[in-house]
């Protein structure tokens, strides 16, 4: 019954090799964010959709872009990963869609990237 | 901007010795929102709490409790009897609305890792 998947687990890749990570979810929610975690640090919002809009914090690098094709999956493309973006990658998805109520955030197990 | 400080980096314990973990959080919000989350070593963010800004009542939940002051910004959280299986990072979070309503990112603290010996 898991809710939201991230697949790979672990992820290996070459310095400037292209690599793409998935998400799924189960739970039908229409916004889906990406969080970027390194080492012993707290998690970084990245970007997030918001059904088919896209939204990019301001400091996230260009090197990181996001798909998300349809509601239950979303992917976060790396274009030349350097060793820098070496990090945990989370995937969350929320409710949303009322200002002012707040729903949690449910994150996937998340995909560990390693850059070699 | 939001802001969430976890003074504590690292706690350790030994089982069945009850141990809170603190938060602060600063914000100009008048509506917002609170979460801890839990981090075990697999990674997976596990979501223990929310509490709004207008709700100040403090929250038991079996060994955890969570106690909210307004006053001091804080939003402090306590595991009594620790085990074990409690071992884990804990993240204090705030909600910060973002420009499309309905979606918000979480500013997280540093984290406060949690270590309870047997």
């Amino acid at each position: 019954d898991a809710m939201v998947i991230q697949n790979p687990r672990y992820q290996v890749t070459q310095f400037g090799k292209p690599v793409t990570l998935s998400c799924s979810q189960t739970l039908n929610h229409n916004v889906m964010y990406w969080y970027q975690q390194k080492s012993s640090q707290a998690p970084k919002l990245l970007f997030h959709y918001y059904d088919k809009d896209f939204n990019n914090e301001a400091d996230t690098p260009d090197n990181f872009q996001s798909r998300r094709p349809n509601t239950s999956f979303c992917f976060l493309d790396i274009r030349s990963p350097g060793l820098g973006d070496a990090a945990m990658y989370l995937c969350a998805t929320s409710m949303g869609g009322l200002r002012d109520k707040s729903y949690e955030q449910y994150f996937g197990p998340g995909t560990r990237l390693t850059v070699t | 901007a939001q802001k969430v400080t976890q003074a504590q980096t690292e706690i350790s314990v030994v089982e069945k010795e009850d141990v809170t973990l603190d938060c602060v959080y600063e914000t100009r919000d008048t509506t917002y929102y609170l979460f801890w989350y839990k981090q075990p070593p697999s990674g997976e963010l596990v979501f223990l709490i929310r509490r709004n800004s207008f709700d100040e009542q403090n929250e038991i939940s079996g060994r955890y409790s969570w106690n909210f002051q307004k006053s001091t910004s804080s939003f402090n959280f306590t595991i009594t009897a620790s085990q074990v299986v409690d071992s884990a990072v804990y993240f204090c979070a705030l909600s910060e609305a973002l420009s499309q309503g309905g979606s918000e990112k979480l500013v997280f603290g540093k984290g406060t890792k949690l270590t309870v010996n047997p």
